[in-house]
């Protein structure tokens, strides 16, 4: 696509709920980025693709995130038994090589846990 | 571990020049970034400048590296109302992939 996509926009989720965010990157873009805006605490790192594996995942919190891609293409995070501190913007981006300027960013998908 | 600070928020009156600072602590960073995110949206890449350089003049963009001091900073000449943005710094470190670490996030305020 022309841009990274995200999706869905926003979720809301009872505690307790498990949770899929999908992001489908820039095409042709082989690294793929996940990151979490919380409120006050900029952008954290959580796992990086390059192509259908991630080389770094140091980011993951706990075990209850997990994420994969397939295809060399669309990523989903999954959350399990989403805790009220969960709640943030989840942002995904792709870029063109593990060496590139072009990281290109998605608009996000904004996860209240209620 | 690599940190990257800069301050909460700025405000400036419309056509004011605008200077967003950041200190970084990693001394291998190799690319030093500025991206812009609007109510909504993602982030989106406004300049980077390589560590060999000190500065980098992009319109109305200039980006200056005190690379001794690890000091970024971003000024805006003729700041517009459409420039109201938070402003994230960011750096990477050449050698394996490219993480990129941001810091928290300057909200600029433009008044009209």
């Amino acid at each position: 696509g022309a841009g990274v996509s995200q999706s869905p926009s926003n979720k809301v989720t009872e505690k307790g709920k498990d949770v899929e965010l999908r992001c489908d990157p820039i095409s042709g873009h082989t690294a793929l980025y996940w990151y979490r805006q919380s409120l006050g605490q900029g952008l954290e790192f959580l796992i990086y693709f390059q192509g259908n594996s991630a080389p770094d995942k140091s980011g993951l919190p706990s075990d209850r995130f997990s994420a994969e891609r397939t295809g060399g293409s669309v990523s989903t995070l999954t959350i399990q038994r989403t805790q009220q501190e969960d709640s943030a913007v989840y942002l995904c981006a792709s870029s063109s090589d593990t060496n590139s300027r072009d990281y290109t960013f998605g608009s996000g998908t904004r996860l209240t846990v209620v | 571990g690599e940190d990257v600070e800069q301050s909460l928020f700025l405000s400036v009156r419309e056509g004011d020049s605008s200077v967003i600072n950041c200190t970084y602590t990693d001394s291998s960073s190799t690319y030093l970034y500025w991206y812009k995110q609007e109510p909504g949206a993602g982030l989106q890449l406004l300049t980077y400048i390589f560590s060999n350089m000190d500065m980098k003049q992009d319109q109305r963009l200039t980006v200056l590296l005190n690379k001794k001091d690890k000091h970024l900073s971003l000024r805006i000449a003729d700041t517009q109302t459409g420039d109201s943005a938070i402003y994230f710094c960011a750096e990477s470190s050449s050698g394996g992939y490219q993480k990129v670490t941001f810091g928290i996030g300057t909200k600029l305020q433009v008044i009209p």
